[in-house]
């Protein structure tokens, strides 16, 4: 199984729609979630952190399900500019492990809203 | 701008050549991680330095390639007698508090082999 897993896509999305993907982590050690986005192999720019609670910015909301490892991100009404590819990161060098994990990338998912 | 900075952008090299990629981290930054990208690939850890200090290495090819990151001065990725295979996207990420910060990353470097 791999560490971190997501559906590649694409997904495409008409302009204004809810679009949500899920991603699967396989270390239930894992203690650090995030979202990143990458845009034509450009670096990747953190998107938004996923705590245990939930987090939402904006017309994005990340969950996080321990039990099942995996996360999800909901984008609302999109726009055009969300064409991207989004990383799901998973870190599992928690602090008592002094981070020394680096993170885990997912190979991304394809998204692409169309007008 | 306080952010990872990456030199150069593009770097072209002849094949058996040597190759060094150059990273600062953020400002207030410790902590640097190596990653690489090849075409049509995901992110891929290569190294985890703090200060004068190799941290974990897993991710790096035993030979041709070595990592540092001095008291003074940007941390160097060094690649000896680059091969095609070494074409990639290299990134740079750095972080505060590893493990609970999240990284943040250079504009990456461009590897071509000729």
């Amino acid at each position: 199984r791999k560490e971190v897993e997501q559906d590649p896509g694409p997904f495409n999305v008409p302009e204004g729609a809810t679009v949500a993907f899920n991603c699967t982590y396989s270390n239930s050690a894992s203690q650090s979630f995030f979202w990143y986005r990458q845009d034509c192999r450009k670096e990747p720019k953190l998107l938004m952190s996923v705590y245990s609670s939930g987090n939402e910015d904006g017309r994005f909301t990340a969950q996080l399900n321990r039990a099942s490892q995996y996360i999800s991100l909901l984008i609302r009404d999109s726009k055009l500019s969300d064409s991207a590819t989004y990383l799901c990161v998973v870190n599992a060098g928690g602090i008592e492990r002094g981070g020394a994990d680096g993170l885990t990338f997912g190979k991304g998912t394809h998204l692409i809203i169309q007008p | 701008n306080a952010g990872v900075m990456q030199n150069p952008r593009h770097l072209v090299r002849r094949r058996g050549q040597e190759a060094r990629l150059r990273c600062s981290p953020m400002k207030g930054h410790s902590h640097v991680y190596w990653y690489r990208q090849l075409p049509e690939e995901g992110l891929k850890f290569m190294v985890y330095l703090q200060k004068e200090n190799i941290i974990d290495e897993s991710g790096m090819p035993k030979e041709r390639f070595s990592a540092e990151f001095p008291k003074e001065g940007p941390s160097i990725l060094r690649i000896q007698q680059v091969v095609r295979g070494d074409s990639a996207a290299y990134f740079c990420a750095s972080s505060a508090t590893p493990g609970i910060e999240p990284q943040h990353f250079g504009d990456g470097t461009r590897l071509s082999i000729l």
